[in-house]
């Protein structure tokens, strides 16, 4: 079962354009990780941001968690063409091994 | 380039067939875990091998099976397939088995069951 609904499925801007993608989840968690997957290949680690984080930042993206809330959001400044991909959260939550828990995805399509 | 590599990339099997996966972690990874991504969705945790033992299995049938060998490379095992196991399945694997730290995923293997 997916712990995690993404917000929205798809998503559709110019180049240049900033891109907000919302994940909500709904147990405790140790940490909450965004991914990116490029036409069903591998995952690739964007960021992560620990429980007691409110927000992060890393080159052009942009994180924030609220766990009062249980939700997350993703932010990609200047979006570049090169961006279109599918985005994913996964938490870890605090009582497991380290098993992710995966949302449905964001598909984010930057038009040139 | 995360250095995991999985291999087959591609594999067509029958429904009833036994398949086999594999996955060599990055250099220094003690920890693997295993991820099925049917087609639209986000992966799903199947289950996780630290220093060659089971550490955590998500809700998959027991056909569903794993390895870890002493290099810290894995196997996974799934018997009398079904339609419903095509998918992505997805090696990801990471320094320790502590929480606080990213998985570095491969590139995965796509089964497709006929």
């Amino acid at each position: 079962s997916q712990q995690g609904e993404e917000d929205p499925q798809a998503l559709s801007i110019q180049e240049g354009e900033n891109a907000t993608m919302n994940c909500s989840y709904k147990t405790s968690i140790n940490n909450l990780q965004w991914y990116r997957q490029n036409s069903g290949r591998g995952l690739v680690h964007l960021i992560l941001i620990r429980s007691n984080e409110r927000e992060k930042h890393s080159g052009r993206l942009r994180v924030t968690l609220d766990t009062s809330k249980k939700s997350s959001s993703l932010l990609i400044t200047a979006s570049r063409a090169a961006d279109t991909a599918s985005y994913f959260c996964a938490t870890a939550r605090s009582s497991n091994t380290g098993k992710l828990i995966f949302g449905q995805g964001t598909t984010l399509q930057v038009k040139p | 380039e995360t250095g995991v590599t999985q291999s087959p990339t591609h594999l067509i099997k029958t429904r009833g067939q036994q398949v086999t996966l594999r996955c060599s972690s990055q250099s220094g990874h003690n920890t693997v875990s295993w991820y099925q991504q049917a087609l639209g969705q986000g992966p799903q945790f199947i289950f996780q091998y630290y220093r060659e033992e089971e550490n955590g299995r998500g809700n998959f049938p027991p056909r569903f099976s794993g390895l870890q060998f002493p290099n810290y490379s894995s196997e996974l095992n799934v018997n009398a397939l079904e339609l419903d196991d095509s998918a992505l399945y997805l090696c990801a694997s990471s320094p320790r088995q502590e929480l606080n730290t990213e998985a570095f995923f491969g590139q995965g293997t796509r089964l497709t069951v006929v």
